[in-house]
C-alpha cells in the first residue's frame, strides 16, 4: 500500500528554469510534509517541509506547495541549477500512529542541463 | 558537530552470514530509525528506537532482523543469514526527542551487497 506516491521517475530541465516535482498521497491524516534530497552514495538531507495548516511554505529557491483537497503537494525550484540534480523525495507523517517514523515515496530524479 | 556515523559504508556478505550495521546518532539526539532502500525503490521503515527501547518495529522482517540501541555505544542493526534479497542501502537516521520541523538527519548509509 503505497501511501506516498511519485509518479515521475525522472525530470529533466533546463539550467535557468523551473523544475516541478509532484508528489501525491492518499491518507487524509497526514499532517505534515517533506522534502529530502539524495546525491548518489550519499543519505538523503533535508531540503524543505509543510504543515497540513499551511498551503505554501517558501525557503530561497525552494517552494512547497500543498493541495489538501487533492492529496497533492509539489516542489519548486527556480532558477534549477545543475547542483540541483538529484533524486528527491516526498515523505509524510501520520499522527496518528504515536510514532515519528516518515512514508517516503519512491522518488524523481532531477537532472538540470545546462 | 559530526553527523550520523554510519560504518561500515560497504558490507559484503555471503549468503548465510551475518550483518552487523553500526549507526551512532548525531550528538543530542536520542531517537534513531533505520530505514532500507531496495534498488530502484524508494526508502522503506523498518525500525525506530530510543535507548534501550524499540518504539516501532513495524517495518521490520519477522525474521532475521533485529535491532537495539544501548544505553551506550551505537545503535545495531543485525541481519542474520543474509540472503540476496537483503542486498540494498541500509540508512540510519536521527532526530532530536521533539523532532519539530526540519525532519530527520540522515547517516550517508551501509551499502550491503551479500553474494
Amino acid at each position: 500500500d503505497q501511501q506516498v506516491k511519485q509518479n515521475s521517475p525522472s525530470l529533466s530541465v533546463q539550467e535557468g528554469r523551473i523544475s516541478i516535482l509532484n508528489c501525491d498521497y492518499t491518507n487524509s491524516m497526514f499532517d505534515y510534509f517533506l522534502w529530502y534530497k539524495k546525491y548518489p552514495a550519499e543519505g538523503p538531507t533535508f531540503l524543505i517541509s509543510i504543515s497540513s495548516i499551511k498551503d505554501k511554505n517558501e525557503d530561497g529557491r525552494f517552494t512547497v506547495f500543498l493541495n489538501k483537497s487533492a492529496k497533492h503537494l509539489s516542489l519548486h525550484i527556480v532558477p534549477s541549477q545543475p547542483g540541483d540534480s538529484a533524486v528527491y523525495f516526498c515523505a509524510a507523517s501520520d499522527p496518528r500512529l504515536n510514532t515519528d517514523k516518515l512514508i517516503f515515496g519512491t522518488g524523481t530524479r532531477l537532472q538540470v542541463f545546462p | 558537530n559530526a553527523g550520523v556515523m554510519q560504518n561500515p559504508r560497504h558490507l559484503v556478505r555471503r549468503r548465510g552470514q551475518e550483518a552487523r550495521l553500526r549507526c551512532s546518532p548525531m550528538k543530542g539526539h536520542s531517537h534513531v530509525y533505520w530505514y532500507r532502500q531496495l534498488p530502484e525503490e524508494g526508502l522503506k521503515f523498518m525500525v525506530y528506537l530510543q535507548k534501550e527501547n524499540i518504539i516501532d518495529e513495524s517495518g521490520m522482517p519477522k525474521e532475521r532482523f533485529s535491532a537495539e540501541f544501548p544505553k551506550e555505544g551505537p545503535s545495531i542493526l543485525r541481519i542474520q543469514q543474509v540472503v540476496r534479497g537483503d542486498s540494498a542501502a541500509y540508512f540510519c537516521a536521527s532526530s532530536p526527542p521533539v523532532r519539530g520541523l526540519y525532519g530527520y538527519t540522515f547517516g550517508s548509509g551501509t551499502r550491503l551487497t551479500v553474494v
